[in-house]
């Protein structure tokens, strides 16, 4: 079992939509965690950041938190054809080092306008 | 204007050649992280740096792998000799190494063709 989990997608949007991407863990001690962006052909960027169960909201996106599930999402409302890309769930913690990111393999949206 | 920088963007070699790619990290950032990006494994982290010092290189095959930081401005990940499965983006990132936060700021990486 791969320590990040996501659907590799794509996840296909229109326009104006709201889009959902998830993200499952498996470290337990786990207790920081990341969205990173990646166009394609660039380098990952970080979006959001969440350390605390529940809600973090930033502009269009909002990032949740259950770490008794063990899941994290990050919701995009009203896409944008820009919006368009690889979005990596990454994860740190005390059993890994607070720095050091574990990383999904990513999922790939595409907002069609 | 604070970025990370890599060097070669693009290396096409043959198998068995050594290469070398480089990173100066941001100004002031104490931790530094080699990452190889794949299609179908994603982002492996290789090794890590606090303060320069090696502090997790367990991703990293020990054989022919190995990455050091002569000084604060410069992390060099080597691979000899090369072969064509190390073929990859490698991805350097640095961070302020303060607190929770994640932020890695990441280089536009060095694409690695082994033929």
């Amino acid at each position: 079992q791969k320590e990040v989990e996501q659907n590799s997608g794509p996840l296909s949007v229109p326009e104006g939509a709201i889009a959902s991407l998830n993200c499952t863990y498996s470290d337990r001690g786990s207790q920081s965690f990341f969205w990173y962006r990646q166009y394609s052909g660039k380098s990952p960027e970080l979006i959001m950041s969440i350390y605390s169960n529940g809600d973090k909201e930033d502009g269009r996106f909002t990032a949740q938190l259950n770490k008794a599930s063990q899941y994290v999402s990050l919701l995009i409302r009203d896409s944008q054809p820009s919006d368009s890309a690889t979005y990596l769930c990454a994860v740190s913690g005390m059993n890994t080092g607070f720095q050091k990111l574990v990383f999904g393999t990513g999922t790939r949206l595409l907002v069609s306008p | 204007d604070a970025r990370v920088t890599q060097t070669p963007r693009h290396k096409v070699t043959e198998m068995g050649q050594e290469v070398t790619m480089r990173c100066q990290p941001i100004l002031g950032h104490n931790t530094v992280f080699w990452y190889r990006q794949t299609m179908m494994q994603g982002l492996e982290l290789l090794a890590y740096f606090r303060n320069r010092a090696p502090l997790d290189d367990s991703g990293m095959p020990k054989d022919r792998f190995s990455a050091e930081m002569p000084d604060a401005t410069l992390a060099t990940l080597k691979i000899q000799p090369s072969e064509p499965r190390d073929s990859a983006v490698y991805f350097c990132a640095s961070g302020s190494g303060q607190g929770r936060t994640g932020e890695l700021f990441f280089g536009e990486g060095s694409r690695l063709t082994v033929l």
